[in-house]
């Protein structure tokens, strides 16, 4: 089955810089790759996401990238904000096979 | 629209018994998955429910089952509690249609405590 992992577990960026972290999953029949946020004490939303024949997505300050050859994307946040501390999860599914998370990126933002 | 709803949201049990967690997904939804969430472990998915059947599973011990009603309402269950089941247990309905993945909505969770 899939097996994605995430890198690295902890970020510290100062308030204004930009962040990234980065997964990797195996199964090269994987074809979709959302990102999740999780703010303390809530749920997990989704941020953003990517589909096998999209190589780059942009939203305002966030961007993935993906790179189905090496397999692996990354999520990209700029002019980073004291909001954007939580919990990010990457995650890979194929078709009807389960979305498989990575084990999280505890992100905080120092102002 | 109403968003994932689960129950309880916090439960605490001793080794050895068994819990129930019940989760009503977002209306039109017809899909629902289950995940464990743990600190340092992510998100593990334990299974998966589309139209009352179970489409997809985890790697999880027996003692784990679920099901899910006409209503697409679904059920998971816990058998002879042991302490390492402590953890979030989290829904997350949706469409599931066929042709790929989408969006997951998460319920806010049900915090299961073993003792």
């Amino acid at each position: 089955g899939e097996n994605v992992e995430q890198h690295p577990s902890t970020l510290s960026v100062q308030e204004g810089d930009s962040a990234v972290i980065k997964c990797t999953y195996s199964d090269s029949a994987s074809n979709y790759f959302p990102w999740y946020k999780q703010e303390l004490g809530k749920r997990p939303q989704l941020i953003i996401d990517i589909r096998s024949n999209v190589g780059e997505k942009k939203d305002q300050r966030i961007a993935v990238t993906l790179n189905k050859t090496a397999k692996h994307f990354s999520l990209h946040i700029t002019e980073t904000q004291p909001e954007d501390s939580a919990v990010y999860f990457c995650a890979a599914s194929g078709g009807n096979t389960p979305l498989v998370f990575g084990k999280g990126t505890r992100l905080s933002v120092i102002a | 629209k109403a968003g994932v709803t689960q129950t309880p949201r916090y439960l605490i049990k001793t080794r050895g018994q068994q819990v129930t967690l019940s989760c009503s997904p977002i209306s039109g939804h017809r899909s629902v998955s289950w995940y464990q969430q743990t600190p340092g472990q992510g998100l593990q998915f334990l299974f998966e429910y589309f139209s009352e059947t179970q489409r997809n599973k985890g790697n999880f011990p027996g003692r784990f089952s679920g099901r899910q009603f006409s209503n697409s309402r679904s059920e998971m269950n816990v058998s002879t509690l042991e302490l390492g089941d402590s953890a979030l247990y989290l829904c997350a309905s949706s469409l599931g249609g066929p042709g790929g993945a989408g969006e997951l909505f998460f319920g806010e969770g049900s915090r299961l405590t073993v003792l």
